[in-house]
């Protein structure tokens, strides 16, 4: 258990479908991370919560839109996504501003087909 | 700003053998400096972390890892490999503000029986 626990770890969906990402810690942590990982490629930070806060978004395109209802919880709204958008979504936690490293949740395994 | 360097993408010790994997950092401020490790269809998990104290820090699973001012570096090292080593390795660095957390893009790890 890394306190940081993702669902579902696998999700094949079509292009046209709508389906959500779920992202939990228990570590008392204030910030919040989704990140993509696809092969061959460096690790991409997508958004940034701090204190329920969006405080960044690294031109992410629209069809992905996160939530942070508060600062245990993150979600990861998708619809209408590519076959390019397969790939490894990482959330991470962190204890901000002063991080002690992050600490990753096990991926949701996306491939949309 | 800060940035990593990890060189070699990919790189193969026998098992037994010594385990070096190289990092370097860029930073115009005093850098804290991490070491992840990725399993297959896994998130990151923290092998070990230097934040200004000791500059040998030893972490998990016997790797260990050395922070040279001198030469902006923080390699990973392990004395003797083991199978179960084998994995994506990932050095990250941050400001001591932790504002900014940069990745490099990875070391992927075979061990040779």
């Amino acid at each position: 258990e890394t306190g940081v626990t993702q669902t579902p770890r696998h999700l094949v969906m079509g292009m046209t479908n709508k389906k959500s990402l779920k992202c939990e810690q228990h570590l008392g942590h204030n910030a919040m991370y989704w990140y993509k990982q696809s092969a061959k490629k460096p690790l991409e930070l997508m958004f940034v919560y701090n204190f329920k806060e969006q405080t960044e978004n690294n031109s992410v395109p629209s069809r992905f839109s996160p939530e942070c209802p508060n600062s245990s919880h993150l979600f990861l709204h998708l619809h209408t996504l590519q076959p390019e958008d397969s790939a490894l979504y990482l959330c991470a936690s962190s204890q901000d501003p002063l991080p002690d490293g992050y600490t990753f949740g096990s991926g949701t395994r996306l491939t949309v087909v | 700003a800060q940035s990593v360097t990890q060189l070699g993408s990919h790189v193969s010790v026998s098992e037994g053998a010594l385990v070096l994997l190289r990092c370097n950092y860029s930073s115009s401020v005093p850098p804290y400096l991490f070491w992840y490790v990725q399993y297959p269809n896994q998130g990151l998990q923290l092998l070990l972390k230097y934040t200004s104290a000791a500059t040998l820090v030893k972490g998990i699973n016997g790797f260990e890892a050395e922070f040279k001012k001198s030469e902006t570096s923080f390699h990973l090292t392990k004395p003797s490999a083991h199978m179960s080593d084998a994995a994506e390795y990932f050095c990250a660095v941050s400001d001591n503000t932790g504002n900014q957390f940069y990745f490099g893009t990875g070391t992927s790890l075979t061990v040779i029986p």
